[in-house]
């Protein structure tokens, strides 16, 4: 079965600063999507990627699907307080197949 | 419009009780989806709906496990004998249509087994 290995695990940046978070997969990933959760709360939906080499951007945050469709990163420049959170990758398993596979996730700490 | 909900926030439940939660998607949304997510973890798939028809049900962790969406709309996923290692916040997600399309995620059901 696929695994999504999200690394850190933590981090905590300062404000202002930008920061990056990597997923990586031991298959081909069919769909990447990235996630923002807050603790107690459900999951909310910031971007999906699904061509190797796709670059998306929504305000200061961009994820990239690398051309070998293995990894994917996001980047948040300027970090705000409001960034702050959990961060998880999901993928689809198999081409075509609707149930994702999800990260343990990155816990983000932004420190004023 | 409104969003995924779910129903209740949350739930105590006693070793050995059943336990049902409910999932009302977006409305004109096909797909349905349960995942399972234990503190500290990344949510786990357990099953998926098209309309009305249950087309994976391969993370479902045993047979106390049973998902229904009768009517394609309003999904209902029921815990037989409840255990302790049932503990866990229970999402569910909605999207338009099968395929890659985004999924959106209610606030979750968390339930706690003592």
């Amino acid at each position: 079965s696929q695994e999504l290995e999200q690394s850190p695990q933590s981090l905590i940046v300062q404000e202002g600063k930008n920061l990056t978070i990597n997923c990586t997969s031991s298959k081909t990933l069919y769909g990447l999507y990235w996630y923002k959760q807050k603790y107690g709360e459900g999951l909310i939906f910031l971007m999906m990627l699904q061509k190797g080499g796709e670059e998306k951007s929504h305000e200061k945050i961009t994820a990239k699907l690398d051309e070998k469709k293995q990894q994917s990163s996001l980047h948040i420049t300027a970090s705000q307080p409001s960034h702050a959170g959990i961060y998880l990758c999901g993928a689809g398993q198999i081409e075509g197949a609707d149930g994702l596979t999800f990260g343990k996730g990155t816990h983000l700490i932004i420190q004023p | 419009g409104a969003g995924v909900s779910q129903s209740p926030r949350y739930k105590v439940a006693k070793r050995g009780q059943d336990v049902a939660l409910r999932c009302d998607p977006i409305s004109g949304h096909v797909s349905l989806f349960w995942y399972q997510q234990a503190l500290g973890q990344g949510p786990e798939f357990l099953t998926y709906f098209q309309n009305e028809a249950q087309l994976d049900k391969s993370g479902l962790p045993s047979d106390r496990f049973f998902a229904e969406r009768p009517e394609g709309s309003v999904s209902t996923l029921k815990i037989q004998r409840t255990q302790q290692e049932d503990s866990a916040v229970y999402l569910c997600a909605s999207s338009l249509s099968s395929g890659f399309y985004e999924q959106y995620f209610g606030p979750g059901t968390r339930l706690t087994v003592t």
